[in-house]
């Protein structure tokens, strides 16, 4: 089955240490993108790439920094910049278009002790 | 991307309809409405999208304003499953502005048996 795959599930960190967060797709989608999500809020747009070997900030990229080597693959990684990185990241993938729905995956719950 | 506004929760009997709207006053006429739901940690799922006619899908129908500054998502006979915050997004389509969704806080729906 097509679908967009996070791991791990759970991450537990310390205290500035960088980690690296995975993200893969198999339905060919060109664009993906990374969200964080604090409780009881919204999700804030990180990182997004609609191209291979191409990516833009999103609205709160400082702390973090993605990689676009692969169509199937944006991996982020939360640096010990990050002030407050411990949260819940969700990684999305798209078709180009104008009305092509995002597919999520089920996120990846990060703590940093 | 324009600015959409929800109440923060509401309720209804498990059965009945669940009508859920949203304003989006300064939408722009190339910007689409989408709705999307998040249940409690898992990544947002996709419910429908359209940019001026009325749509309906299994999940749910659309009904948007003639001016299209609002909305009402419409869950027709809702179930204790569909409990969850629900998102409406108003979305660009085009490639060249960067097209990614923002996200606001919701509305979170409770289904009471």
């Amino acid at each position: 089955d097509g679908g967009i795959t996070q791991s791990p599930k759970y991450l537990f960190r310390k205290e500035g240490q960088n980690v690296t967060l995975s993200c893969e797709q198999n339905l060919n989608h060109d664009a993906m993108y990374w969200y964080r999500q604090d409780p009881g809020q919204g999700l804030r747009l990180i990182y997004y790439s609609q191209i291979v070997n191409d990516f833009q900030k999103g609205d709160i990229a400082e702390g973090y920094s993605v990689s676009r080597e692969k169509k199937e693959s944006f991996p982020l990684t939360v640096t010990s910049a990050q002030k407050n990185p411990t949260a819940f990241y969700l990684c999305a993938s798209s078709l180009n278009g104008p009305t092509d729905g995002y597919t999520f995956g089920s996120g990846t719950r990060l703590t940093v002790v | 991307d324009a600015k959409t506004t929800q109440p923060p929760s509401m309720d209804c009997a498990e059965g009945r309809a669940a009508n859920l709207p949203c304003n989006h006053s300064t939408i722009s006429g190339n910007e689409y409405v989408y709705w999307y739901r998040q249940i409690h940690s898992q990544g947002p799922q996709y419910i429908i999208h359209g940019l001026k006619n009325n749509e309906t899908n299994e999940m749910a129908s659309l009904i948007i304003t003639e001016d299209r500054k609002s909305s009402t998502l419409i869950l027709p006979h809702a179930t204790l499953r569909d409990t969850a915050v629900y998102y409406c997004i108003v979305r660009v389509g085009q490639k060249s502005s960067g097209d990614k969704l923002t996200f606001g806080t919701g509305t979170r729906l409770a289904v009471r048996p």
